[in-house]
């Protein structure tokens, strides 16, 4: 099982400035990587996912990169609604996996 | 505007099986060619995807709970379902169900339910 790592678990961050958040896969896993964000009570929000796809309603301001073992999802011009947990997932259409990072927390 | 609803008995009893059920609003599962997926999260785990399930009558499962998962649907009824036997604390979690993108993708969701909190305690 791949294992993905984020760091770090807390970011502290201003309003207006950016995050860089960063996630390690165990073994190569090429752009299969996806982004979630998470508020308090909520499900988590698919942000990003295989290299460049973001879902309709998703500001341009998160921007996902990365291949291989290293992945970062850069959140410019923090707004207020940005402060969240994020996490990595990287996926597998087959076999099927979908294993999630223990995410990161931004917080103001 | 399509809405995931899950439903769940809340508590349940070390070894017995747990049943939730998504039912699903403002589409038909009938025919659908998304995949429908379940995910759960807990404190200790974390955000962990347990089963996926499309209308085809393909499944697929997170080789961690193959023994012990169901998956299935009800177009019928338009909702899909998870079953999870021989439970134990560490199956306490929400569990969420949701929709892929769209792009046939079977462990990535870009639609959830609010989630079902389950409890597992005697």
């Amino acid at each position: 099982e791949v294992v993905m790592t984020q760091s770090p678990a807390t970011l502290s961050v201003s309003p207006g400035d950016s995050a860089t958040l960063s996630c390690r896969a165990s073994q190569s896993v090429g752009t299969d990587v996806a982004w979630y964000q998470q508020k308090a009570g909520q499900a988590p929000r698919l942000l990003f996912w295989g290299g460049s796809m973001r879902p309709t309603g998703v500001p341009d301001r998160f921007i996902g990169s990365g291949s291989g073992t290293d992945f970062t999802l850069t959140i410019s011009s923090l707004q207020s609604e940005d402060f969240a947990v994020y996490y990595c997932q990287q996926f597998s259409n087959w076999p099927p996996s979908g294993t999630f990072g223990g995410g990161t927390k931004i917080e103001i | 505007q399509m809405h995931l609803q899950e439903s769940g008995p809340g508590l349940v009893r070390p070894s017995e099986t747990l049943s939730v059920t998504c039912t699903v609003s403002g589409a038909s599962l009938d025919g659908s060619t998304y995949y429908w997926g379940w995910v759960r999260q807990s404190p200790g785990k974390g955000l962990e995807w347990i089963a996926t399930v499309h209308y085809g009558g393909h499944t697929y499962y997170n080789p961690s709970f193959r023994s012990r998962v169901t998956v299935s649907m009800d177009s019928a009824k338009n909702e899909f379902s998870l079953t999870l036997t021989s439970l134990t604390a560490a199956d306490s979690a929400i569990y969420f169900c949701a929709r892929d993108t769209g792009h046939h993708m079977v462990t990535i969701f870009d639609l959830w339910g609010r989630g079902s909190l389950v409890t597992v305690s005697s």
